[in-house]
């Protein structure tokens, strides 16, 4: 099978603009989750998508919201980039949710400017 | 919420060594995963492990949930074990928390 795949691999934005990024599961796995790495924060969850429903939710402000497909391909969006939301941002799929193993992506690295 | 600590923060290792790992967590919980991150940021799963031991070749993790820490075990350390080490832990399908890491560098 596949491993999970996320894109684009690497972004430059600049403070204000918004960005997407997007995650394709492992075939038949129905849990997405999202996490952001800084140097300073570390990694920290950001939300579960399972069956295109929010089933969980980090700490994070409103900017950051996301949503999930019928074919579980899952999306991230960050609206009114700050030059403190430049991370890793890794998404993670299993098949039933967080209480099992979780398979990560290569991540997306993003940039703030 | 749940506290995950990990010691030591930094190891360096000559290849060959041996190493233990050790994750803290101020919580009850019944699921606890150890990954790998490589230089590139790639997260591996190394185990899935709320309680008992395991192993898998060279590595091997204990944990004791009624203790609340886990320990990972690297044996005959080569340099490609090199990275950072994460536990995380989580109730039921609450979210996962992870830990500070451990940065392991092997050296030939």
């Amino acid at each position: 099978k596949a491993g999970v795949t996320q894109t684009p691999r690497y972004l430059i934005k600049t403070r204000g603009q918004q960005v997407t990024l997007s995650c394709s599961p492992i075939s038949g796995h129905r849990s997405v989750s999202w996490y952001q790495q800084t140097p300073g924060q570390g990694l920290q969850f950001l939300f579960e998508y399972f069956s295109e429903t929010q089933r969980n939710k980090g700490n994070f402000p409103g900017r950051f919201s996301g949503r999930q497909f019928s074919n579980s391909r899952s999306e991230m969006n960050v609206s009114t980039l700050e030059l403190g939301d430049s991370a890793l941002y890794l998404c993670a799929s299993s098949s039933r949710g967080l209480q099992e193993t979780q398979y990560f992506g290569p991540g997306t690295r993003l940039l703030v400017l | 919420g749940i506290q995950v600590e990990q010691s030591p923060p930094d190891l360096i290792l000559q290849e060959g060594a041996n190493s233990t790992l050790r994750c803290n967590f101020s919580d009850s919980v019944n699921n606890l995963q150890w990954f790998h991150q490589n230089p590139w940021g790639q997260l591996i799963n190394l185990f899935y492990i709320p309680s008992g031991t395991k192993q898998n070749g060279r590595l091997s993790a204990t944990t004791v949930a009624t203790e609340r820490y886990s320990l990972l075990y690297i044996s005959s350390s080569q340099t490609t074990d090199s990275g950072v080490y994460f536990c995380a832990v989580g109730w039921n399908t609450d979210k996962l928390i992870f830990g500070t890491g451990t940065r392991l560098q092997v050296f030939p």
